[in-house]
């Protein structure tokens, strides 16, 4: 059963626009939430990581939230750009340690159009 | 520079051949992972390698074996590739004791007809 549900599975924003991404999961227990990038045909890119109950982060035009009580949480991306076409996914780590298992989303696929 | 390679990026093989993916890591982490991504699915764990022969099975390690002999390589083998193991195939690592920092390879894609 998939513990990690990415929403929406695809989206198509005009350059400029912001967008959200969500991720929702049921890992227990729930150590930190990661979100990557990844372009077509390429490796995974930690964008930002989240380990508090209720966390957040910012990285340039990336933020995100984290709410462990409602096992969520989101990727903003503000003002997008054309190089932020890309798979964005939802990574939740059971663990701190190498010891603890990855649960990975299946990923939202970004689209940004001129 | 820290980095993750993986060879060769892109591989054609028929039913039955044997097939070796190979990975290195040139930041002495200890731990090394090997998942495959399919379409439409999260990336699923194939292998985990804590350090040098200290490997271990992730969650379909059914028709593959690893080898690690040094630390900063980690290979997949697949004996007699099966059409059911076409994907692309990553290889990570992380320093053992902060396994929520990973860093990637590019990715290898097979294909096995």
């Amino acid at each position: 059963k998939t513990q990690v549900e990415q929403s929406p599975q695809s989206l198509v924003v005009r350059q400029g626009e912001n967008c959200v991404l969500q991720c929702n999961y049921s890992v227990t227990p729930d150590n930190h939430l990661r979100w990557f990038k990844q372009d077509t045909g390429k490796g995974l890119v930690s964008l930002t990581v989240l380990v508090d109950q209720k966390d957040k982060t910012s990285n340039g035009r990336y933020s995100a939230t984290l709410d462990k009580d409602a096992k969520h949480s989101t990727l903003h991306i503000t003002a997008t750009l054309l190089d932020d076409t890309a798979t964005y996914i939802c990574v939740v780590g059971d663990r701190g340690s190498a010891l603890g298992r990855l649960h990975f989303g299946a990923g939202t696929q970004l689209i940004v159009i001129p | 520079d820290m980095k993750v390679t993986q060879m060769p990026r892109y591989l054609i093989k028929r039913m039955g051949e044997n097939v070796l993916l190979e990975c290195g890591q040139d930041m002495s982490h200890e731990t090394m992972y090997w998942y495959r991504q399919d379409p439409g699915l999260g990336l699923q764990l194939i292998y985990i390698s804590y350090d040098v022969d200290s490997n271990s099975e992730g969650d379909i390690p059914k028709g593959y074996r690893v080898s690690r002999k040094k630390r900063e390589h980690f290979s997949l083998i697949l004996d007699s590739a099966k059409t059911n193991q076409t994907s692309v195939y990553f290889c990570a690592s992380s320093l053992h004791r902060s396994g929520n920092t990973l860093y990637f390879g590019e990715g290898s894609r097979l294909i096995v007809v």
